[in-house]
């Protein structure tokens, strides 16, 4: 079956430390997309890319970065800038800028 | 700006109707679309309105009015497993189809 892997499930990161989120997909889509999910706030768009070697800051960038060297795999890394980390990380990935969203099932990040 | 306002919670009755309303103001519109998501899990796609108008998909309808910034979405005959956040979310096409959420409505379903 086509769908989105999101992997670890739970991460937990040291102060000072880089973790990177695993966002693979075989629903051969162009564009895929990662979310950031605070409780009693809407999903904000961390980075967005709408074809492979290609990236664009969404929304609230800073103290992450991504990659997309695969069609289909788009990696998070969340570095030590990114000074409140904790939250729940949805990757997602559409066939085109017009196309619905389809969702990974998310990684819950916590900071020790 | 861009504003999205849904209501935070809502209780319902199993077998019963809720509707729950979301209100936008954003600098483009092209379309809205409603997501269900379990606690914990991967939100998962309901519906799309792009018209104003009324679309029916089984137990699940959904209205826009793009004059007054305006949805709906209506559970009918409320099961327990519609226990779930629902999500409002607006495309905009002067960012390249980027979605902008609300915050999402938990509705709790209780025999």
């Amino acid at each position: 079956d086509g769908g989105i892997t999101q992997s670890p499930k739970y991460l937990f990161r040291k102060e000072g430390q880089n973790v990177t989120l695993s966002c693979e997909q075989n629903l051969n889509h162009d564009a895929m997309y990662w979310y950031r999910q605070d409780p009693g706030q809407g999903l904000r768009l961390i980075y967005y890319s709408q074809i492979v070697n290609d990236f664009q800051k969404g929304d609230i960038a800073e103290g992450y970065s991504v990659s997309r060297e695969k069609k289909e795999s788009f990696p998070l890394t969340v570095t030590s800038a990114q000074k409140n980390p904790t939250a729940f990380y949805l990757c997602a990935s559409s066939s085109g800028r017009y196309e619905k969203l389809f969702f990974g099932s998310g990684t819950q990040l916590s900071v020790l | 700006g861009q504003n999205i306002d849904q209501p935070t919670e809502m209780t319902a009755t199993e077998g019963a109707i809720v509707q729950i309303n979301c209100t936008y103001q954003t600098s483009g519109f092209n379309g809205l679309f409603w997501y269900q998501q379990h606690a914990g899990e991967a939100p998962t796609f309901l519906s799309y309105n792009v018209l104003d108008g009324l679309e029916e998909k089984g137990r699940f309808s959904s209205f826009l009015s793009r004059s007054k910034g305006y949805s709906y979405l209506l559970l009918k005959e409320l099961q327990m497993k519609d226990s779930a956040s629902y999500l409002c979310a607006v495309r905009d096409p002067n960012s390249w189809g980027k979605f902008q959420f609300g915050a999402g409505t938990q509705v709790v379903v209780t025999p």
